[in-house]
């Protein structure tokens, strides 16, 4: 796929458990972006990061990005159940002005 | 507080309309794009606009147009809407290659 591919497609865990998901992309990027969508709603942005920045937090989240490996990870710490959403990484590529979405990781928490 | 408003959140059209989709932010946001959203393809670009007139094919641009005649407003036009434009769609804005604010989405049935 051009877009890259993000894992698992589907995750669930535990109430108080840590949950990743990583994605990965194929050409260089400026900057890549975590977004999360509840079901049946539009997408909220978490975080961005950029090409030459490796790790950024806000609050309980966590992502890195290594460019050596086209990858990135969003890390959620000590999950709630209202962390249960639909997870996106998205990346702007070096010379495109819009973002391209992968098909998402879908996070289950269990109270 | 940031707001991207779409025109409806659910729509039942027959094969053959016209159908538009609009979608208003008031944020004074250069960019505007719209996505559909698919089970198991995430989100994939319409068309987006960096200007007032000013517009770009996205990935699936067919069986599509768009018009920004005003900076706040982009409108998505489905010429003849068929069975297989049935979907999701999510538009959003935001500043140059920065993060972007989606609106709530409307369902779009078409029969």
């Amino acid at each position: 796929s051009q877009q890259g591919e993000e894992d698992p497609q589907a995750l669930s865990i535990q109430e108080g458990e840590n949950a990743t998901m990583n994605c990965s992309y194929k050409t260089s990027i400026n900057n890549l972006q975590w977004y999360r969508q509840n079901s049946g709603r539009g997408l909220v942005h978490l975080i961005l990061i950029r090409s030459n920045e490796r790790e950024k937090h806000s609050g309980r989240l966590r992502v890195t990005l290594d460019t050596s490996k086209k990858s990135s990870s969003l890390l959620i710490t000590a999950s709630r159940a209202a962390d249960t959403a639909s997870y996106f990484c998205a990346r702007r590529l070096t010379g495109r002005r819009a973002l391209t979405f992968g098909s998402g990781t879908r996070l289950q928490v269990q109270p | 507080d940031v707001k991207v408003t779409q025109s409806s959140r659910y729509l039942v059209k027959r094969t053959g309309e016209k159908v538009f989709l609009e979608c208003v932010q008031d944020m004074d946001h250069e960019n505007m794009f719209w996505y559909r959203q698919d089970p198991g393809l995430g989100l994939r670009l319409i068309y987006f606009s960096y200007d007032v007139k000013m517009k770009e094919k996205g990935d699936i641009p067919e069986g599509y147009s768009v018009s920004r005649e005003k900076k706040e407003r982009f409108s998505l036009i489905l010429e003849s809407a068929s069975t297989n434009q049935t979907s999701m769609y999510l538009c959003a804005s935001s500043r140059q290659g920065e993060t972007q604010y989606f609106g709530p989405g409307t369902r779009l049935l078409v029969l």
